[in-house]
């Protein structure tokens, strides 16, 4: 099993709508949790961090988490046709001197 | 601000050549770090610095060394690059060895022929 599996892709929703992204994690030790955003052939760049359980909001995104589950999902509200990138879940905790561990990534297509 | 800067961003080798990656940063942060960006694979890390003076092996580290010069400063060296290093290269770095998000810094496209 992965460290950090995310929803295989490709995903692909029309502009307007929702998008969830979903990821989930194995060592229950997990502490903070962040997603971030990846255009073809640039690096990738910080979305949404998030640290405790419920719902963090910003703008159109909300990062959800729930430990118990070991599951942290990331919301796109009134997606985008710029919203289409590939987005990175990653997990870091205590033990791991802050090495985040990535999830392989799910590529968004928002359709005009 | 430049944030992250990688040199080069492109690079043809030879099996069996050498080269080093260069990464510098300017925010002041503590903590370095040097992944590998696969297609379909996520990023995997190779080597990190949790503060200066300090290095540590990632999940890939086999045919890879390091060295964290100053807290500025953290080079990736190919000793003898093998066509299983082709990948795209990030240094990235964060504040504290921690919670903070990564910054990344462009990339290096690495190809061994």
């Amino acid at each position: 099993q992965k460290e950090v599996e995310q929803n295989s892709g490709p995903l692909s929703v029309p502009e307007g709508a929702i998008a969830s992204l979903n990821c989930t994690y194995s060592d229950r030790g997990s502490q903070s949790f962040f997603w971030y955003r990846q255009y073809s052939g640039k690096s990738p760049e910080l979305i949404m961090f998030i640290y405790s359980n419920g719902d963090k909001e910003d703008g159109r995104f909300t990062a959800q988490l729930n430990k118990a589950s070991q599951y942290v999902s990331l919301l796109i509200r009134d997606s985008q046709p710029s919203d289409s990138a590939t987005y990175l879940c990653a997990v870091n905790n205590r033990t791991n001197a802050g090495k985040s561990t990535f999830g392989d990534g799910t590529t968004l297509t928002v359709k005009p | 601000n430049a944030g992250v800067t990688q040199t080069p961003k492109f690079q043809v080798l030879k099996t069996g050549q050498s080269m080093t990656l260069q990464c510098a940063q300017d925010m002041n942060h503590n903590s370095m770090y040097w992944y590998r960006q696969d297609p379909g694979m996520g990023l995997r890390l190779i080597y990190y610095s949790a503060s200066e003076g300090t290095t540590d092996k990632g999940e890939v580290p086999n045919g890879y060394n390091v060295s964290r010069l100053n807290k500025r400063e953290f080079s990736l060296r190919l000793e003898s690059a093998a066509p299983s290093q082709t990948s795209v290269y990030f240094c990235a770095s964060r504040m504290t060895a921690g919670n903070s998000p990564l910054h990344f810094g462009n990339g290096t496209r690495l190809t061994v022929t």
